[in-house]
């Protein structure tokens, strides 16, 4: 089993949709969850942490699950510049500094 | 400020050479991580180093990959000798502590 695993994809929707992306972890010693957006042929950036009591910013809300060790994420209003790829990220274990991203799931918004 | 600066952008080489990707990481930060990318197998992480340390290489594929981190500002992934499944994008990042993980540009190595 994958350490991280995320929706296979691609998610194809229209304009002004809500879209939600979940991964799974391996690993219920890990403490520290964050999701990355990579565009096409570009480097991963950091899109958001995903804190215990799940947050919010703007049209995007992360949640996690710790007794499931589950992630998700919402995306609300869904824009033509959120098409991208969206990687789960978790830190393996008690190891904080090792950082395990998933498969990446791909979104294509169209209008 | 500058980001995390990788070189080369990209490679073309031939199977049984040598290749020698490098990096600066950001300025102040602590950690350093050489993650590689495919298709296939998505971003897989090949070791980190904490302050210039190598903690964790056990994503290192074979002997043929070796990294090292001399001091803070610079590290190096080599291949010897490389082969063509080697052929991915190879990203650098740097966080400080444990915050924001922050990536290069990427080198982009093709192996015929």
């Amino acid at each position: 089993r994958k350490e991280v695993e995320q929706d296979p994809g691609p998610f194809n929707v229209p304009e002004g949709a809500t879209v939600a992306f979940n991964c799974t972890y391996s690993n219920s010693a890990s403490q520290s969850f964050f999701w990355y957006r990579q565009d096409c042929r570009k480097e991963p950036k950091l899109l958001m942490s995903v804190y215990s009591s799940g947050n919010e910013d703007g049209r995007f809300t992360a949640q996690l699950n710790r007794a499931s060790q589950y992630i998700s994420l919402l995306i609300r209003d869904s824009k033509l510049s959120d098409s991208a790829t969206y990687l789960c990220v978790v830190n393996k274990g008690n190891q904080g500094g090792k950082l395990i991203f998933g498969q990446g799931t791909e979104l294509s918004v169209k209008p | 400020d500058a980001g995390v600066i990788q070189s080369p952008r990209h490679e073309v080489t031939e199977m049984g050479q040598e290749v020698t990707l490098r990096c600066k990481p950001i300025s102040g930060h602590n950690s350093l991580f050489w993650y590689r990318q495919t298709m296939m197998r998505g971003l897989e992480l090949l070791i980190y180093f904490n302050n210039n340390v190598p903690i964790d290489d056990s994503g290192m594929p074979e002997d043929r990959f070796s990294a090292k981190m001399p001091n803070a500002s610079f590290s190096t992934l080599k291949i010897q000798p490389s082969e063509p499944r080697d052929s991915a994008v190879y990203f650098c990042a740097s966080r400080q502590h444990i915050g924001e993980l922050f990536f290069g540009e990427g080198s982009r190595l093709t192996v015929l």
